[in-house]
């Protein structure tokens, strides 16, 4: 069955520094895979997919097959960063959703 | 706003009683998605409407539980008989008639809490 892992909770580190959320999953299957964002007081958006291999507000996301992830990555952190970071799995026409990851960024 | 809609947005309800939330999607958009989301969550997928009809639902979707979209455009969600257990978000999100691309509309939700 397929699923999405998001180890951390929560996560906090400074303006500049870099942050890394991380995104397990498990699928029999060639998996397509999406980090969604939700800032405060928005609703759930797309952020990136990995097929596009695009650099989405600094952000990027490498999937990996060897290690079944697909971690978030952005070098210098800014504080507009800070929200609820989901990372989810497409299967057929529905997306599976892991239990999000809320990102601070602090001055 | 052009996005997709959910009424009402906030309903708080005694244990027992019956409640309908309604989804307007994007009006382009033939599919349709409901999801529920709880605290500490992510959003669980509930059920998926093609146009009209509903092509999957999901084991967290109990007998009290009811979708319909009608005519393809709105969809309601009603849910019977309601437990304590049902309280959280429900969110309804859309996308187009294309290539599913995995990108899905979401709308604000629908929070319900069920006293």
């Amino acid at each position: 069955a397929q699923r999405v892992t998001q180890p951390e909770k929560l996560l906090s580190v400074f303006k500049g520094a870099p942050v890394e959320l991380k995104c397990n999953y498990s699928y029999s299957g060639s998996p397509e895979l999406f980090w969604y964002v939700q800032y405060s007081r928005q609703r759930l958006q797309l952020l990136l997919r990995h097929i596009s291999r695009e650099s989405i507000k600094g952000f990027t996301a490498d999937l990996n097959k060897g290690e079944t992830s697909f971690h978030l990555k952005k070098p210098f952190a800014q504080e507009e960063d800070s929200a609820m970071y989901y990372c989810a799995l497409k299967n057929d026409y529905k997306l599976s959703f892991g239990a999000g990851t809320t990102v601070t960024v602090r001055a | 706003d052009t996005g997709v809609s959910q009424n009402p947005r906030h309903k708080i309800t005694k244990r027992g009683q019956n409640v309908t939330f309604r989804c307007d999607p994007i009006s382009e958009h033939n599919r349709l998605y409901w999801y529920r989301q709880t605290l500490g969550q992510g959003p669980e997928f509930l059920t998926y409407f093609q146009n009209e009809a509903q092509l999957e639902k999901s084991r967290l979707l109990s007998d009290r539980f009811s979708a319909e979209r009608p005519k393809g455009s709105f969809s309601t969600l009603e849910i019977q008989r309601t437990e304590q257990g049902d309280s959280a978000m429900y969110l309804c999100a859309s996308t187009g008639r294309g290539p599913n691309t995995g990108e899905l509309f979401f709308g604000e939700g629908s929070r319900l809490t069920v006293l």
